[in-house]
């Protein structure tokens, strides 16, 4: 149980365009979903987290108008990476949490090539 | 604030050799603790998790016991094998969802 996908798994696109990265709880109902990034040989950074029907918290730094999350229902929450450039190229991995847990269960990851 | 701090990798060992990982974390409260393992080009998956101290959290023949009065979370394993090389995070949460992450520890182990 609390399997959590993503699509695609990998993505290339050209600069100044736009992707759209899904994040899916597939046997559970997340009420909360975060989003990571994570450079070659580092750790996780938190982007932001996002609740179900409200508006994503984002981390300092993190600039939400370029990193749009939707998270429409219990299972799905987006991550719009717009007008993207070569420096957003990384290892994007989303989690979710099931309700009175703390535990997080993550997606594989998604990679996001901008050439 | 809280924080989590892992041994530098990489860590080489030769394939049935005894592993440990080392992980101190600072904390207000009490945190819930967990290693996490990546595989190349995957996501995180859960290793073990131990929520309160003296807690032993174990799995695959890994074993990370909750230390409070030393305020770490090692992760042990007494005989490796190859397909164990990968990168271990150590982590923990302390009265919320969000998790602090170490840096992570490559782990290549050699046949």
């Amino acid at each position: 149980g609390a399997v959590v996908s993503q699509h695609p798994s990998r993505v290339i696109c050209k600069s100044g365009t736009s992707v759209k990265i899904e994040c899916r709880s597939l046997d559970f109902q997340a009420t909360t979903m975060f989003w990571y990034r994570q450079f070659p040989k580092q750790s996780l950074m938190l982007m932001a987290t996002s609740n179900e029907g409200s508006k994503a918290t984002y981390e300092q730094g993190v600039e939400k108008d370029k990193f749009l999350i939707n998270h429409a229902s219990l299972t799905l929450s987006t991550l719009t990476v717009t007008s993207a450039h070569p420096e957003d190229s990384s290892f994007y991995i989303c989690s979710a949490t099931i309700d009175r847990t703390y535990e997080q269960y993550f997606g594989p990851g998604t990679r996001l090539t901008v050439t | 604030g809280n924080s989590v701090t892992q041994m530098e990798g990489p860590v080489t060992l030769s394939e049935e050799a005894f592993l440990t990982i080392n992980c101190t974390y600072t904390a207000t409260g009490y945190p819930s603790l967990f290693w996490y393992v990546q595989y190349p080009g995957e996501g995180l998956q859960l290793l073990l998790k131990a929520t309160k101290a003296d807690d032993k959290g174990s799995n695959k023949g890994f074993e990370a016991t909750y230390r409070k009065e030393t305020t770490s979370f090692h992760l042990e394993k007494g005989s490796v094998q190859v397909s164990d090389s990968a990168v271990y995070f150590c982590a923990l949460t302390a009265g919320t969802y969000k998790y602090i992450f170490g840096t992570g520890t490559r782990l290549k182990v050699l046949a």
